[in-house]
């Protein structure tokens, strides 16, 4: 099992440039979402969906596109980046439902803003 | 408002020592609480999770943590600490009522076990 998978691990961009991480689950989850981790912060939710074609605003949205048009892959964007998007991003998946509620992360992206 | 709250940034035990990392939260109806831990350059891993029943949950790798709803706090426990156990830890309610998903993170407590 793949699990979840992003890409890529490491990104060195530059004020303004645009960007897209990759996310990718192969347990059929239901509920996909995109994490910021920052020192001292913990972890904030950017974005998540419900289900294909279904995505709404977490804590901190501004700055970011994302879309789900299957099931399995929920990218998101970056539209000019900025310094402060500095971070280590993480995607994570599950299904819905309280008793089977186990988020599923990747091993994150690491971006760097200039 | 939705909260959680990890007191202690830094927690430091000897190893073979009891442990204690602690979280209190607050949520509007029942409370989903979940531990999840961060191990170096890695992404987070499920530990734990209270959802109803017994006050006392049982984990991954030997943890376990204590739901007390009087005192709105979910602190999670280890008998004997490894030096393995060395991690970052945080809780984390489930928000949005039972067919969503959205954890809310704490901010984390660095566990250091010595050997």
């Amino acid at each position: 099992n793949a699990g979840v998978t992003q890409t890529p691990k490491f990104q060195v961009l530059k004020t303004g440039q645009s960007m897209t991480l990759q996310c990718a689950q192969d347990m059929n989850h239901e509920y996909m979402s995109w994490y910021r981790q920052d020192p001292g912060m913990g972890l904030r939710l950017i974005h998540y969906s419900v289900g294909a074609g279904i995505t709404d605003q977490g804590e901190v949205p501004n700055g970011y596109n994302v879309s789900r048009s299957t099931t399995e892959d929920f990218p998101l964007r970056l539209l000019s980046a900025a310094p402060s998007q500095t971070s280590v991003y993480f995607c994570a998946s599950s299904y819905l439902g309280i008793a089977i509620n186990i988020q599923y992360f990747g091993a994150g992206t690491r971006l760097s803003v200039l | 408002a939705q909260s959680v709250a990890q007191p202690e940034d830094q927690v430091n035990v000897a190893e073979g020592n009891p442990l204690t990392v602690k979280c209190t939260y607050s949520v509007s109806g029942n409370p989903y609480l979940f531990w999840y831990v961060q191990y170096p350059n890695r992404g987070l891993q499920f530990l734990l999770k209270y959802i109803t029943g017994d006050n006392l949950v049982k984990g991954s790798y030997g943890f376990e943590a204590e739901f007390n709803k009087s005192q709105t706090s979910f602190h999670l426990k280890k008998p004997s600490a490894l030096v393995s156990d060395s991690a970052l830890y945080f809780c984390a309610p489930l928000l949005g009522g039972s067919t969503l998903g959205r954890l809310y993170f704490g901010r984390g407590t660095q566990l250091t076990v010595w050997p």
